[in-house]
């Protein structure tokens, strides 16, 4: 099974509150990374985890948080949202033990925030 | 850090003719170049890759250039079908896949 799983596919969140995105996988990937996709834009990578150590991109350090309480599970938080929050969030994972290993994607979770 | 310049945003063509997509990268470190398609209402899913130690590989259809030189690489679809519908992300890496750097995307609409 290569299939990595997000919930929800829809969020709606309103402006000030928390949201907080799942995404599982049962491939037993040692990576997992979270991108996020506006429109008319790339994906751009927010942070990823290497088995338990986070790894944050410097200039969304502030805004994401993640857990991941086991190897198949994978959380982004996001403390409170805003109007710029709104996006596709992709989770996707990897056999990071492996150079240039594949990273396999889920359909991705839809967050408006109003 | 990396940025990866995509083009074209949008490219029709003809079936059974070929489709052309260009990308360009900065960071002249970067060792690993995949190219994903995402079809509607799908995952985006990896269609074919290239190590900056090879400046050609082809795969079912598809052909993949790289030029180290120019910073450039590129994806050719020959004879495409209406499968191949789809939106194509390409991406650049310097640590062997494990932190990508993602173009905007193509359209790419494939006329019967």
């Amino acid at each position: 099974d290569t299939t990595v799983k997000q919930n929800p596919r829809y969020k709606l969140a309103r402006v000030g509150k928390p949201v907080n995105l799942i995404c599982s996988q049962t491939m037993n990937h040692d990576t997992m990374y979270w991108y996020q996709k506006k429109p008319n834009q790339a994906p751009k990578l927010l942070l990823f985890y290497y088995d338990k150590i986070l790894n944050r991109e410097a200039d969304t350090f502030e805004k994401f948080q993640s857990s991941r309480p086991n190897n198949s599970f994978c959380s982004l938080y996001i403390g409170s949202a805003g109007l710029e929050y709104s996006a596709m969030y992709l989770c996707a994972s990897s056999r990071r033990g492996v150079n240039y290993a594949e990273q396999f994607f889920g359909p991705g979770t839809r967050l408006t925030v109003l | 850090g990396e940025q990866v310049e995509q083009l074209p945003s949008i490219l029709r063509v003809q079936e059974g003719s070929s489709a052309s997509i260009n990308c360009t990268y900065e960071n002249s470190a970067s060792n690993y170049f995949p190219w994903y398609k995402q079809e509607p209402g799908e995952n985006p899913k990896l269609i074919i890759d290239i190590r900056s130690n090879m400046e050609r590989k082809q795969t079912q259809g598809l052909i993949v250039l790289l030029d180290k030189k120019a910073k450039r690489f590129s994806l050719h679809i020959t004879d495409t079908q209406p499968g191949d519908s789809a939106m194509y992300f390409c991406a650049a890496s310097h640590s062997a896949g494990n932190k990508l750097t993602f173009g905007i995307g193509t359209r790419v609409l494939v006329r019967p």
